[in-house]
């Protein structure tokens, strides 16, 4: 089993959707959990961390069940410009080590 | 603005050939890591660091070794490059985690192809 594990889509929505991504982790001790966007050939970008309350960052929002050990991030009002892969991460353990582990991504394609 | 650089940004070689890759960052952050990035595997763990004179294995050390001689850079040495190294290599960096940040910042990658 992957110790991170995301639905690899592709989604493909019309500009104005709402789409939801999920993402489930296999060790309960990770305590921070971040969502990444990565862009065709570009590097990861941190999109927003997630917090046990869940938060919102604009259109976007993060949600985490720690007793279920699932993430899940929210996009409202889809933009051609969100199209991109959403990349779940896990802090491995704790986090004391610094090391993440990478999901392997979904991927978003908004269309006109 | 405090940014991480990795150069060249592509690379050509052959069998055989010692290849390195340079990551330099200006955050003053601790910690360094060095990825691969294949379809179908994800960011993979290679090496990282916490700091000068340290380095430690990941995932997929083999056939790879780094050193860290200041805090700006980490750069990534195939000894003897081989055709399954053909990546897509990232550097990253974060603080270190005693500061509770975890997150870790990506140069923009290098586009390795072993001949």
């Amino acid at each position: 089993r992957k110790e991170v594990e995301q639905d690899p889509g592709p989604f493909n929505v019309p500009e104005g959707a709402t789409v939801a991504f999920n993402c489930t982790y296999s060790n309960s001790a990770s305590q921070s959990f971040f969502w990444y966007r990565q862009d065709c050939r570009k590097e990861p970008k941190l999109l927003m961390s997630v917090y046990s309350s869940g938060n919102e960052d604009g259109r976007f929002t993060a949600q985490l069940n720690r007793a279920s050990q699932y993430i899940s991030l929210l996009i409202r009002d889809s933009k051609l410009s969100d199209s991109a892969t959403y990349l779940c991460v896990v802090t491995r353990g704790s986090g004391n080590t610094g090391k993440l582990i990478f999901g392997q991504g979904t991927t978003l394609q908004v269309k006109p | 603005d405090a940014e991480i650089t990795q150069s060249p940004r592509h690379k050509i070689t052959e069998t055989g050939r010692q290849v390195t890759l340079a990551c330099h960052q200006t955050w003053n952050h601790n910690n360094m890591f060095w990825y691969r990035q294949d379809l179908g595997h994800g960011l993979r763990l290679i090496h990282y660091s916490y700091g000068v004179q340290d380095t430690n294995k990941g995932e997929v050390s083999d056939g790879y070794s780094v050193s860290r001689s200041n805090t700006e850079d980490l750069p990534l040495t195939l000894e003897s490059a081989a055709s399954s190294q053909t990546s897509v290599y990232f550097c990253a960096s974060s603080e270190s985690p005693s500061s509770g940040r975890y997150e870790q910042f990506f140069g923009p990658g290098t586009r390795l192809t072993v001949l």
